[in-house]
C-alpha cells in the first residue's frame, strides 16, 4: 500500500539550515510527483514545494529564496532543505503524493509528519 | 495566487443535522478538493475534484460546486465527522489551501 513517511531533526537553531526527507513506499516517484506542505501550531495548511515525476519542481513564491527540493529515486527518498530558518518556520512538516492529472493537483496520501521547531 | 475563503470559521452541530461548509476561491478554478483532519493526525483527501468520495468516506458527506463557489455537505451529521475541513486548489500555481472549518459537536 501506498506509504510516506517523514524524518528530520526535532529542533534546529535560527539561522540554521533544516533538512527532512520522505520516504515512500508502494508507488514510484517516476509515476508520481510528492509535495511538502507545513502547518504551523493551531494553524492552516500551507503547501510548500514540489517534485514532479519528470524530476521537475516548483515552490512557493515567497519561500523559492530558501528552498530547494531534490529526490533519490533508488532510495524512494525525496529530500527538503530550508535555509535561514527563523522561528515562524516552527511548523508541522508533512510531505503528500501529488495526484496531477490534465492540470489539476492534490494529494492523495499523506504521511504522519515531522514537528520541526525552530529555537536557540 | 487565488486565496480561498472558508466558511464558517467553526461550527457545532447535533448528530443528526445537516451542515454546509463552503469554501469561495477569489478567481474561478476548476475543481475543489477537500481534507478531513482530526485532532493531532495528518490531512485525509475526503472529496475530490468537487464531489467525488475518496476511498473509504461515506456516503452521507457529498460536495458540489463550480467556478469560484464551492461547498461540502453532510446529510446527517455522526460524532465521528468532528474534525477540521480544509479546502484546496490546484487548478493554478501555486496550489492553496483554505483556513479551515473547525466541526464540533454539540
Amino acid at each position: 500500500q501506498v506509504q510516506l513517511k517523514e524524518s528530520g531533526p526535532g529542533l534546529v537553531q535560527p539561522s540554521r539550515t533544516l533538512s527532512l526527507t520522505c520516504t515512500v513506499s508502494g508507488f514510484s516517484l517516476t509515476s508520481y510527483g510528492v509535495s511538502w506542505v507545513r502547518q504551523p501550531p493551531g494553524k492552516g495548511l500551507e503547501w510548500i514545494a514540489a517534485i514532479w515525476s519528470g524530476g521537475s519542481t516548483d515552490y512557493n513564491s515567497a519561500l523559492k529564496s530558501r528552498l530547494s527540493i531534490s529526490r533519490d529515486t533508488s532510495k524512494s527518498q525525496v529530500l527538503l532543505k530550508m535555509n535561514s530558518l527563523q522561528t515562524e518556520d516552527t511548523a508541522m512538516y508533512f510531505c503528500a503524493r501529488s495526484y496531477y492529472y490534465s492540470g489539476e493537483d492534490y494529494f492523495d496520501y499523506w504521511g504522519q509528519g515531522v514537528m520541526v521547531t525552530v529555537s536557540s | 495566487e487565488i486565496v480561498l475563503t472558508q466558511s464558517p470559521t467553526t461550527m457545532a452541530a447535533s448528530p443528526g443535522e445537516k451542515v454546509t461548509l463552503t469554501c469561495r476561491a477569489s478567481s474561478s478554478v476548476s475543481y475543489m478538493h477537500w481534507y478531513q483532519q482530526r485532532s493531532g493526525a495528518s490531512p485525509k483527501l475526503w472529496i475530490y475534484e468537487t464531489s467525488k468520495l475518496a476511498s473509504g468516506v461515506p456516503n452521507r458527506f457529498s460536495g458540489s460546486g463550480s467556478g469560484t463557489s464551492y461547498s461540502l455537505t453532510i446529510n446527517s451529521m455522526e460524532t465521528e465527522d468532528a474534525a477540521t475541513y480544509y479546502c484546496q486548489q490546484g487548478s493554478s500555481y501555486p496550489n492553496t489551501f483554505g483556513a479551515g472549518t473547525k466541526l464540533e459537536l454539540k
